[in-house]
């Protein structure tokens, strides 16, 4: 079976920094992606981990331990615009398993 | 513009009568999948594509049935539906997968569908 967890929610001030954990636990790995989801709207891409370490991409860095089973998103600089649900998929074989999302709140 | 649309974006049916979520996408992605949303349960897949007349099994694809007759369109059909599969229902679609990789994962707008 698949397991991933991430935590449910989050608060941080607007301009902070906040870091979003995702452990998981599944039969297979071929890699790891982060989704955006605001309110009513689609999942948007933010990264994909394949290999094991840090990639940057803007205000969002990503950081995959594949011996671990470990991952975070890191915001930095938060805005207000940056409030929504953070999703943590593992891809395994083209099937994708997402965790229950982790829903930021930017305060101001 | 590059898009997956999805229809209908909202319905409300009653059980057992059968119905049709579309879903097509003009990028000549090969690869299509179908997700539910529910809260506390985040997206769960349903089934998924890799091309034409190719379809698999995700993680909960009971009550639910696909096709993949064209590229560009991956119906979902809901033969009889049931209260429990009132949700939140996406389409995606990636380029050709690599090294077993989905790709990133464009995603239709939503149907979010009720059954009473």
């Amino acid at each position: 079976g698949q397991n991933i967890d991430q935590p449910t929610e989050m608060t941080a001030t607007e301009g902070a920094i906040v870091q979003i954990n995702c452990t998981y636990q599944t039969s297979g790995f071929n890699g790891l992606f982060w989704y955006q989801q605001h309110a009513g709207e689609a999942p948007t891409f933010l990264s994909y981990n394949v290999l094991d370490g840090l990639e940057e991409k803007g205000r969002f860095s990503s950081f995959l331990s594949r011996s671990k089973g470990y991952s975070y998103l890191l915001l930095k600089e938060l805005q207000m615009k940056d409030s929504a649900s953070y999703l943590c998929a593992v891809d395994n074989d083209y099937k994708l398993s997402f965790g229950a999302g982790t829903t930021v709140t930017v305060r101001a | 513009e590059a898009q997956v649309t999805q229809n209908p974006r909202y319905l409300i049916t009653v059980t057992g009568k059968k119905l049709t979520v579309t879903c097509s996408q003009n990028m000549n992605h090969e690869y299509m999948s179908w997700y539910r949303q529910d809260p506390g349960l985040g997206l769960r897949q349903i089934y998924y594509s890799m091309n034409v007349e190719v379809t698999d099994k995700g993680d909960v694809p009971e009550g639910y049935k696909v096709s993949r007759k064209e590229k560009r369109n991956f119906p979902l059909i809901l033969e009889s539906p049931s209260p429990n599969q009132t949700s939140l229902y996406f389409c995606a679609s990636s380029p050709p997968p690599q090294n077993k990789n989905t790709g990133e994962l464009f995603f239709g707008e939503g149907s979010r569908l009720t059954v009473l």
